[in-house]
């Protein structure tokens, strides 16, 4: 089965830190993705990733930044977190076209 | 226009029952579907994907695409409440080069014992 582990199922942050959220999976994937939830907006694509040190805009980008030093492991980092980034985090990695999803961060920022 | 669009429910159907649920799409060059279910709290976790015209079944689900009328639907036939969550749509497209995954709000059901 493929495993996609998030290095936090629960965040609370201050308003101006710098926060990381970790992807990690073990299926070899290309495709990694990075993907907030938020009530009657559904999943909205941050960031996106085909290779290794390779990072594309997803439809939010605005306020967060990725990195991909590893094939297996996809951050986000939030610059400077404001209280609209409190969300649901979800990351997922593909090796075709079905993706498979994380176990989420919920992140609130105070 | 939503890139994909789903009713937001909730659909509530009694237990046994065939629960149907809908999925439309704006671009035509769309080439394939998914269906996530959601529990609560939960991640999407993938049951059912299609990417022809017609009927896919696995087990009690099918899944319906028309290309022409761009819509893909869900059925779960013998409804149980364990099914009772929220049902996501994503479709694929080429966007900038790149395959681009765009998921509809999600369709929440209730499965009434």
């Amino acid at each position: 089965d493929v495993k996609v582990t998030q290095s936090s199922r629960y965040l609370v942050k201050r308003t101006g830190e710098k926060v990381f959220l970790e992807c990690v999976q073990d299926m070899d994937h290309e495709n990694m993705f990075w993907y907030r939830q938020d009530p009657g907006l559904g999943l909205r694509l941050i960031y996106f990733s085909y290779d290794v040190k390779m990072k594309e805009k997803g439809d939010i980008p605005e306020g967060y930044s990725v990195s991909r030093e590893k094939k297996e492991r996809f951050s986000l980092i939030l610059e400077s977190a404001s209280t609209n980034q409190t969300s649901m985090y979800l990351c997922a990695s593909s090796l075709t076209r079905e993706a498979f999803f994380g176990q989420g961060t919920r992140l609130t920022v105070v | 226009q939503k890139e994909v669009e789903q009713n937001s429910g909730p659909l509530s159907v009694p237990e046994g029952a065939i629960a149907s649920l809908n999925c439309t799409y704006s671009d035509r060059g769309s080439q394939s579907f998914f269906w996530y279910r959601q529990y609560s709290g939960k991640s999407p976790e993938l049951i059912m994907s299609i990417y022809s015209n017609g009927d896919k079944e696995d087990g009690r689900f099918t899944a319906q695409l028309n290309k022409a009328s761009q819509y893909v639907s869900l059925l779960i036939r013998d409804s149980q409440p364990s099914d009772s969550a929220t049902y996501l749509c994503a479709v694929i497209r080429n966007s900038g080069g790149y395959q681009k995954v765009t998921f509809g709000t999600g369709t929440k059901l209730q499965v009434i014992p």
